[in-house]
């Protein structure tokens, strides 16, 4: 199973700012997901980001705000931009491959925005 | 329609007793797994268990196991010996992997409280 390392865990920032948070993981993978936790809610993927190509976002949200970059097979980063107060969520990466070797993530990005 | 539903928003359970989260899926791909996620308040998502859709065995890890019944559309995880440590959300998810998007689809959690 792959073992991925997001940082940073956790990030108080200003509204109007952004953050990028990385995401690498100790083998090559085809395919990286980003998913975004509101409070109290459950998980919803952001996008799908694969090497060599553009990310693919899932309806509501769009590359302006969440650009992803995915430079190698082994890492990915996703920028949230201009952030507001409702941008204020955990934000989760993970890869893509069959079945029980895909099932782990990254610590997570508790992001608060003031 | 949602794909994972999981009908019991909070779960009461007493300590050393065993504990049946219940989760009900819906897809009409044949190849799919099915995952149970452990979330306690630092936010990470902590593995629990994977059932594939051909796997003839439910399965189990450690005090785990899925109650795997396919004909019900139905992956309820048990969870043996309840610890005070085993109060957290808990999520069933799955992917379909015929599509080969190997994206997972979450359900709404279910908040488990076990009592000392």
């Amino acid at each position: 199973s792959a073992v991925i390392s997001q940082k940073p865990s956790r990030d108080i920032c200003q509204r109007g700012t952004s953050l990028t948070i990385q995401c690498q993981v100790d083998s090559q993978v085809t395919m990286m997901f980003w998913y975004r936790q509101q409070p109290g809610q459950s998980l919803t993927l952001i996008a799908t980001a694969n090497q060599g190509s553009e990310a693919t976002y899932e309806s509501g949200f769009v590359i302006d705000k969440f650009p992803i970059s995915r430079p190698n097979l082994t890492f990915s980063t996703l920028t949230v931009s201009n952030m507001s107060p409702e941008d204020s969520s955990i934000y989760l990466c993970s890869v893509g491959t069959w079945g029980r070797a895909s099932a782990f993530f990254g610590q997570g990005t508790r992001l608060t925005v003031v | 329609a949602q794909k994972i539903t999981q009908t019991q928003p909070g779960m009461f359970v007493q300590e050393k007793e065993a504990v049946t989260l219940d989760c009900t899926y819906d897809t009409s791909d044949p190849s799919y797994g099915l995952f149970w996620y452990k979330q306690p308040s630092s936010g990470e998502m902590i593995f629990l268990i994977y059932q594939g859709s051909y796997d003839q065995q439910n399965a189990t890890e450690g005090r785990y196991s899925l109650n795997f019944q396919k004909a019900r559309k139905s992956a309820n995880l048990v969870i043996s010996a309840s610890q005070l440590g085993d109060s957290a959300m808990y999520f069933c998810a799955m992917r379909e992997e015929g599509a080969g998007s190997y994206q997972l689809t979450f359900g709404k959690g279910t908040k488990l409280s076990v009592i000392p």
